[in-house]
């Protein structure tokens, strides 16, 4: 079965990091782009950051760009986002999510997310 | 990069067909097929309903179907089920090489 877990989520001061991570089952997380995606609960969707599978290409949001660091090890499967800085309006559920260009361009896996609150 | 936008809510009664609109620009619904759409029920993950503009991956019902006209994707829905009542949410590349979700529009069943 393919599938997603996301971890590291947790309360953490303004100004402070916090390290999730993604492992992947199933597949291999090598062969395809890897995004992380946010929502703050009861709000939208909103993406984050990519890598391609080679960690050779990587984007990030404006929102934040300078802060965030995407990067992943596939020889443990895993994918990571580092998050500095931290402010109130980070809060949010934290997906992942992969597109294995399988159908498409789509994000075809999702994790079931992990919560991280900034807050003193 | 501004959400592309999305009514907030849309409702129809069981059987019925109901349209999600979803407008962004020439830098990303205009310019790109890529073009998704996911379903997300209340504390669950996302899941993808139709990608690339009309595609629906294998599993989804046929009852869903996508199309793009211009700078505004849309989403049908027919023959509404109670099961279809969620969250829905557009999704686009952008020319910046990123990605955009919309607003998001609440499917509510009647």
């Amino acid at each position: 079965e393919v599938q997603l877990v996301e971890s590291g989520g947790g309360l953490v001061q303004p100004g402070g990091s916090l390290r999730l991570s993604c492992g992947a089952s199933g597949f291999a997380i090598s062969s395809c782009w890897m995004h992380w995606v946010r929502q703050v609960p009861g709000k939208g969707l909103v993406w984050v950051s990519r890598i391609h599978g080679d960690g050779n290409e990587i984007n990030y949001a404006d929102s934040v760009k300078g802060r965030f660091t995407i990067s992943r090890d596939n020889a443990k499967n895993t994918l990571f986002l580092q998050l500095n800085s931290l402010r109130v309006e980070d809060t949010a559920v934290y997906y992942c999510a992969s597109q294995r260009w399988l159908q498409g361009s789509a994000f075809d896996i999702w994790g079931q997310g992990t919560m991280v609150t900034v807050s003193s | 990069q501004s959400a592309l936008t999305q009514p907030a809510s849309v409702s129809g009664s069981p059987g019925q067909s109901i349209t999600i609109s979803c407008t962004g620009t020439n830098s990303d619904v205009g310019g790109y097929k890529y073009v998704s759409w996911y379903q997300q029920h209340p504390g669950k993950a996302p899941k993808v309903m139709i990608y690339d503009v009309n595609n629906r991956p294998s599993g989804v019902s046929n009852r869903f179907s996508g199309s793009k006209s211009g700078s505004t994707a849309s989403l049908t829905i027919s023959g509404l089920q109670a099961e279809d009542e969620a969250d829905y949410y557009c999704c686009s590349y952008t020319s910046t090489k990123n990605y955009v979700f919309g607003t998001g529009t609440k499917v509510t069943v009647l």
